[in-house]
């Protein structure tokens, strides 16, 4: 498969704002995603970015994609003890098929 | 959106036994993916399943060790067979939103426990 890395751990105060990055190999990703898995639960789709696009905005999130270094981030404002989960990078490449990197725990102080 | 339904939701096996995983969506999909979620770990591609033709795995995933089917363009299943311990994991069937911007849509998974 691709390779798809993002850092282990992040650990904000409430109220401040996340960036949790992610790095991808595969030069053909079409589409790139930020899902959430909150603890025993399932994946929620965050927001996603077409890959000819710098940037999307979405509420509290920002996406922001530098494809010529393939690196992704999302940017969470505010961030609220809620958001406390397991935030997944993942890439859609030419022959539809999807890549997940490692996950990155967000923990949430208050 | 689509709406997967996958059985068994859990089970205990034992070593050297298989299992097969069924996977049903409630509307017609081109392809259908399979994935696992080792504990504490991210999602692995198994293999990509497609109606009328053999699934195609990922490196590391052999049809021995996981064969799929897929008879249909809402059912598939997967098989983990001669499981040992380390086959434990929640296995994940999933597919794509039609409009094709890619939203996985996740089965709630199986969890297998392999004894």
């Amino acid at each position: 498969g691709e390779d798809v890395e993002q850092s282990l751990f992040l650990s904000v105060r409430e109220g401040d704002s996340s960036v949790i990055n992610c790095t991808y190999t595969d030069s053909s990703s079409t589409y790139l995603y930020w899902y959430k898995q909150e603890p025993g639960a399932g994946l929620q789709l965050l927001t996603y970015i077409f890959s000819n696009m710098d940037m999307k905005q979405d509420q509290r999130l920002t996406v922001l994609l530098n494809k010529k270094d393939k690196h992704l981030s999302l940017r969470i404002a505010d961030t609220q003890t809620g958001d406390s989960a397991i935030y997944f990078c993942a890439e859609k490449n030419n022959f539809n098929k999807f890549y997940f990197g490692s996950g990155t725990k967000l923990n949430v102080k208050p | 959106s689509a709406v997967i339904s996958q059985k068994p939701s859990r089970d205990i096996c034992q070593r050297g036994t298989s299992l097969t995983i069924q996977c049903q969506v409630d509307s017609q999909v081109t392809m259908m993916f399979w994935y696992r979620q080792q504990p504490g770990q991210s999602l692995t591609l198994i293999a990509t399943a497609n109606q009328g033709s053999e699934a195609t795995y990922e490196s590391g995933f052999v049809i021995d060790k996981f064969p799929i089917s897929r008879p249909n363009l809402t059912f598939s299943t997967l098989t983990v067979s001669n499981m040992s311990p380390e086959d434990s994991s929640i296995y994940l069937c999933s597919v794509e939103d039609r409009s094709n911007t890619g939203e996985l849509f996740f089965g709630e998974g199986s969890r297998l426990t392999v004894l």
